[in-house]
């Protein structure tokens, strides 16, 4: 399977504790995106990382959050000091890096439950 | 700030029947409208691309139109099946601010058999 892979699928875990979830990318995608969804909306853009370099981050994305692509491939999105309301899918997707907007391929998420 | 608005939210017809999704998008800087359908469990999956410098794209059994003056843009589904029933998620994107993707909130889809 070449898609984008998102581990762990589902997290559960006790409000206060940090959370790490991993995205590997489609290997030949230099472009890879952190979105949070929650039940009946789309997905919310959290950040963009072109290559190791992070670009762009949304304002939802508070200072208990943090993303890293050390080498450029895969994707860690801790979040620290969990609260309730960060209950959501947590996705990750890619794309191909040029100049324009590319089709961005999604993972199947993972899903985090704050108990 | 940048809003796309997707309607109807939720969507019921018979098998064979042609569906229509409606969207609306604010920043008239954006240039790239991607449609996403999403199963449940599962994470959104690209069906269709339209980019601004075309007004209609079409893929087998579906279709998608833009109206760039109005802002404007609809998905297309005809011929329905009961395996399109999904989630359906339009969704707008510009060449700027790290190529984020704003979705609307989408569409339940569902097909009778």
């Amino acid at each position: 399977d070449t898609g984008v892979s998102q581990n762990p699928r589902h997290k559960i875990t006790k409000r206060g504790q940090n959370v790490t979830f991993r995205c590997d990318p489609i290997s030949e995608h230099n472009r890879l995106y952190w979105y949070r969804q929650t039940l009946g909306q789309g997905p919310e853009f959290l950040t963009y990382f072109q290559n190791e370099a992070q670009l762009e981050k949304s304002r939802l994305l508070s200072d208990r959050f943090s993303a890293e692509r050390p080498k450029g491939s895969f994707s860690t999105l801790e979040i620290q000091r969990t609260e309730q309301g960060d209950s959501a899918m947590y996705l990750c997707a890619s794309s191909l890096g040029t100049g324009s907007n590319q089709p961005q391929h999604f993972g199947d998420g993972t899903r985090l439950s704050i108990l | 700030g940048e809003n796309v608005e997707q309607h109807p939210s939720t969507l019921s017809v018979q098998e064979g029947d042609s569906a229509v999704i409606k969207c609306t998008y604010s920043d008239s800087a954006s240039n790239y409208f991607p449609w996403y359908k999403q199963e449940l469990g599962k994470g959104p999956q690209l069906i269709i691309d339209i980019r601004s410098n075309v007004g209609e794209k079409k893929d087998q059994r579906i279709a998608v139109t833009l109206n760039k003056t109005a802002k404007h843009f609809s998905l297309h589904i005809t011929e329905t099946q009961p395996e399109d029933s999904a989630v359906y998620f339009c969704a707008a994107s510009k060449n700027t601010g790290g190529f984020k993707t704003i979705f609307g909130a989408g569409t339940r889809l569902f097909v009778k058999a």
